[in-house]
């Protein structure tokens, strides 16, 4: 049974740094690893998907990298600011099957 | 839609009560899901819908949880005899279509559903 975590679960940073967040997966047979947001009270925005055969994708500020091989993914924001303060989550879908295997997100705020 | 649209935001239920949740995918999407999320934690897979076959529900918790989707299109979620254990965020998801290894998923906005 695939199983992801994301470390840390929490992490406050000052304006204007650069951060990175983590994503781990235990089954590597996946097809993309996909990251969202969540705002407050809200649904699930895409950030960012990335095929199994890439190892990167960008968009803005954000940047994803997969490593399949080490079950891991990371997010990387830029210059960070207040507006990206949310929860981010990633996900991965099941083998033969969409269904998305979600970690518990990391909750991220950003200090004006 | 532009999107994937959830009706209603919010719903406040008596114990016992059966409760009927709407999602209405991207147009041409034939992948529908549902998913439940509970307060700090990732939304946890319920059922899944290729066209209107509903080709997975292993994660329906219970037989109290029954959802369709007849023509292919709009999706609803019923909870009968609702629990206090059922209060949670209900997730709507579409993706474009089936048998594609590289979809993304695009969410709703969810229900908010409080069993009181």
């Amino acid at each position: 049974k695939q199983e992801v975590t994301q470390i840390p679960a929490a992490l406050s940073v000052p304006e204007g740094e650069n951060l990175v967040l983590n994503c781990s997966f235990t089954d590597s047979a996946i097809y993309n690893l996909q990251w969202f947001r969540q705002d407050p009270g809200k649904g699930l925005t895409s950030l960012l998907l990335i095929q199994s055969s890439q190892r990167e994708q960008t968009s803005g500020r954000l940047n994803a990298s997969l490593d399949k091989s080490s079950g891991r993914s990371t997010l990387y924001i830029a210059a960070s600011q207040p507006g990206d303060s949310a929860t981010y989550l990633c996900a991965v879908p099941s083998f033969g099957n969409e269904k998305l295997t979600f970690g518990t997100g990391t909750r991220l705020t950003i200090i004006p | 839609g532009a999107g994937v649209s959830q009706s209603p935001r919010y719903k406040v239920a008596k114990r016992g009560q059966d409760v009927a949740l709407r999602c209405d995918p991207i147009s041409g999407h034939v992948s529908l899901f549902w998913y439940q999320q509970a307060l700090g934690q990732g939304p946890e897979f319920l059922t899944y819908f290729q066209n209107e076959a509903q080709l997975d529900k292993s994660g329906l918790p219970s037989d109290r949880f029954f959802a369709e989707r007849p023509e292919g299109s709009v999706s609803t979620l019923k909870i009968q005899r609702t629990q206090q254990e059922d209060s949670a965020v209900y997730l709507c998801a579409s993706t474009f279509r089936r048998g594609q290894k590289n979809t993304e998923a695009f969410f709703g906005q969810g229900t908010r559903l409080t069993v009181v």
